[in-house]
């Protein structure tokens, strides 16, 4: 089973950038890396995917070391609106989600 | 951008009363997934289908809860009879082969009393 850690909880200002580290010991070959968004009686939101080294797309940056035994999601200058909960998840795609799980995520809160 | 449906947004029922939630995924998706969410935890696997086929319900409680994906379109998850403890966040998701990553819907808020 594909277990992550994340820190509970992180606070940061506006305008900063927030790195959000997950640990994911156990990865296995063919996993991959999955960040997801989730807001207040919303589903989770699907933010960036990773394999290896750095993945980048419009609203995130993924870092993810040689060993991808952990991987960092970078939000550039955040703003009030990024205060979500974040998830990293870890499994190969399309294959049995019961081998990846959720976990309890990180509460991001960004402050004025 | 396409959305996954799911419907009721809200529902109240009574303990031992039967209830169901229904989600349409995304066009052309052939996996689908119903999550539950209790408040405070992350989204916890309940059942996944592809097609019309179960690939995975080992969490599924299976004395009181059925899902089915008879045409591998749509998809309905049931609970009989609802407990206390069922109150929750229902998230239904969908996937597809050639994008990463899951696209969820707005869920169903369950509330037993």
């Amino acid at each position: 089973l594909a277990k992550t850690t994340q820190p509970i909880s992180m606070d940061s200002y506006e305008g900063q950038e927030v790195n959000i580290t997950c640990s994911h010991n156990n990865i296995a070959t063919n996993d991959y890396i999955t960040w997801y968004q989730q807001f207040p009686s919303q589903g989770p939101r699907f933010i960036i995917q990773g394999y290896k080294t750095k993945v980048t797309n419009e609203v995130a940056s993924l870092f993810i070391p040689a060993d991808r035994k952990s991987s960092t999601l970078s939000l550039p200058r955040v703003s009030l609106s990024d205060t979500a909960v974040y998830y990293c998840l870890v499994g190969a795609p399309n294959t049995n989600a019961g081998k990846s799980t959720f976990g309890d995520g990180t509460t991001l809160t960004v402050k004025p | 951008e396409a959305e996954v449906a799911q419907s009721p947004r809200y529902k109240i029922t009574e303990k031992s009363q039967a209830v169901a939630f229904w989600c349409d995924p995304i066009s052309g998706h052939a996996t689908l997934y119903w999550y539950r969410q209790i408040l405070g935890q992350g989204p916890e696997l309940l059942v996944q289908f592809q097609d019309e086929s179960v690939v995975d319900d080992s969490q599924l409680p299976k004395d009181r809860f059925s899902a089915e994906r008879l045409k591998g379109v749509d998809s309905t998850l049931k609970i009989q009879p609802a407990e206390l403890g069922d109150s929750a966040m229902y998230l239904c998701a969908s996937s597809s082969r050639d994008r990463g990553g899951y696209t969820f819907g707005s869920g169903t808020r369950l509330t037993v009393v």
